[in-house]
């Protein structure tokens, strides 16, 4: 079983929509867990960052984590076509940057106008 | 400049080249990574280093070669690399790997192309 599971897409959906975008994980030690938005021929740039299980809000995103499902999400509230990007989860274990960030293969969101 | 940049952005070799993929950090951080973006795969870690030092080989082929002369500047050396090797390699930075949770900041990329 792999680290972190994360839905390839493309996922497409109208502008103004909900999006939910979704990971899991299998190793428990994890504790950090953020998200990143990659554009087109870019490298990836930290959008949200959460620390254990909680929400966390910043504007239109919302991150969620729930340890005991060991299962993390992003909500973008009113989707923009500028929203279109691939979407990394990504996490690490307490004292583990070292390790440097377990990924999963991220999803492609494409909002249409 | 600001953040992290990466040098050159795209790049086409050889199997029996030898190339050199560079990265600068301008943030006064103390850890520089690579890492290997493969399409439909997760990023991959390929080497850490902390204030200069590597920590980190994620069992990577001896045909890529890291360099890490001081904390700002990182390079990544290829040779004879296989036509799998193909991916985007990122260059990436953080302030102190020891803390947890570490946010790290990425550059651009390479995009590598091995004929």
């Amino acid at each position: 079983q792999k680290e972190v599971e994360q839905d390839p897409g493309p996922l497409s959906v109208p502008e103004g929509a909900i999006v939910s975008l979704n990971c899991t994980y299998s190793n428990s030690a994890f504790q950090y867990f953020m998200w990143y938005r990659q554009y087109s021929r870019k490298g990836p740039e930290l959008l949200m960052y959460t620390y254990s299980s909680g929400n966390k809000e910043d504007g239109r995103f919302t991150a969620q984590v729930d340890k005991s499902s060991k299962y993390i999400s992003l909500f973008i509230r009113d989707s923009q076509p500028s929203d279109s990007a691939t979407y990394l989860c990504a996490m690490s274990a307490a004292g583990g940057g070292a390790d440097g960030l377990t990924f999963g293969k991220g999803t492609h969101l494409i909002i249409q106008p | 400049e600001t953040g992290v940049t990466q040098t050159p952005r795209h790049l086409v070799m050889g199997m029996t080249n030898k190339k050199s993929l560079k990265c600068e950090q301008h943030l006064g951080h103390n850890a520089m990574y690579w890492y290997k973006q493969s399409a439909k795969k997760p990023l991959e870690l390929m080497f850490v280093y902390n204030f200069k030092e590597q920590t980190e080989n994620n069992s990577v082929p001896s045909r890529f070669s890291p360099e890490c002369p001081n904390s700002s500047h990182l390079f990544l050396h290829l040779h004879t690399l296989q036509p799998e090797d193909s991916a985007l390699y990122l260059c990436a930075s953080s302030q102190d790997p020891s803390a947890g949770g570490e946010t790290q900041y990425f550059g651009p990329g390479t995009r590598l192309l091995v004929l």
